[in-house]
């Protein structure tokens, strides 16, 4: 079957920096997505990584090991305004999106 | 990015009513809609993907005659469910893929429908 892994849950302080992990097993592989969700609002893109390496837009990083299943989310200079949970995605070789639980960051003063 | 809107934002209603949900794609064409319902602290689920002029595919365990969904134009897509009870109390959410932006397979989300059933 297909399988999205990511933490339930980090905490993190304000300014530091923090390493969202994503393992996956799908059929296909078009793309890995991260999303931001705040509570009781709809997701909204992050990055998108097709190829290997690293995506590095502002604050935040993106990184995908295809080989491995593998991919990171990177958050630098960490707001209080992060604090949200941030879901990641991989689109099968069906061009669906497949849902991770996602991973809730607490940030901390 | 593109830009996607959905109505009503919050809606309260009577268990056996049936409540209508709109998705909107503002500046672009969207051939392809998505519909979400997402429980609370769970992730997204997707119950079927909404395509324009034909019949939408539903998701196994998603009843068609409950959830009915009508893409009828290239920018909007409606979700009807019909006679709903409390347990379909959820946060409804569409989203679609802009065929002519830059990054072809992302989604772009609207901003969601609470949705409570008393």
């Amino acid at each position: 079957g297909q399988n999205i892994d990511q933490p339930t849950e980090m905490t993190a302080t304000e300014g530091a920096i923090v390493q969202i992990n994503c393992t996956y097993q799908t059929s296909g592989f078009n793309g890995l997505f991260w999303y931001q969700q705040h509570a009781g609002e709809a997701p909204t893109f992050l990055s998108y990584n097709v190829l290997d390496g690293l995506e590095e837009k502002g604050r935040f990083s993106s990184f995908l090991s295809r080989s491995k299943g593998y991919s990171y989310l990177l958050l630098k200079e960490l707001q209080m305004k992060d604090s949200a949970s941030y879901l990641c995605a991989v689109m099968d070789s069906n061009y669906q999106l497949i849902w991770g639980a996602g991973t809730k960051l607490i940030i901390k003063p | 990015g593109a830009v996607v809107s959905q109505h009503p934002s919050w809606v309260i209603c009577k268990s056996g009513t049936s409540v209508k949900i709109e998705c909107r794609s503002l500046d672009f064409q969207a051939t392809t809609m998505f519909w979400y319902r997402q429980f609370p602290k769970q992730s997204l689920m997707l119950m079927a993907t909404s395509n324009e002029g034909s019949k939408a595919t539903y998701e196994q365990g998603v009843e068609k005659d409950k959830f009915l969904i009508n893409h009828a134009s290239l920018t909007l897509s409606t979700l009807t469910v019909t006679s709903a009870h409390p347990e379909d109390s959820s946060f409804y959410i569409c989203s679609a893929r802009d065929p002519g932006g830059p990054s072809y397979n992302e989604q772009f989300f609207g901003p969601g429908t609470r949705l409570t059933v008393l």
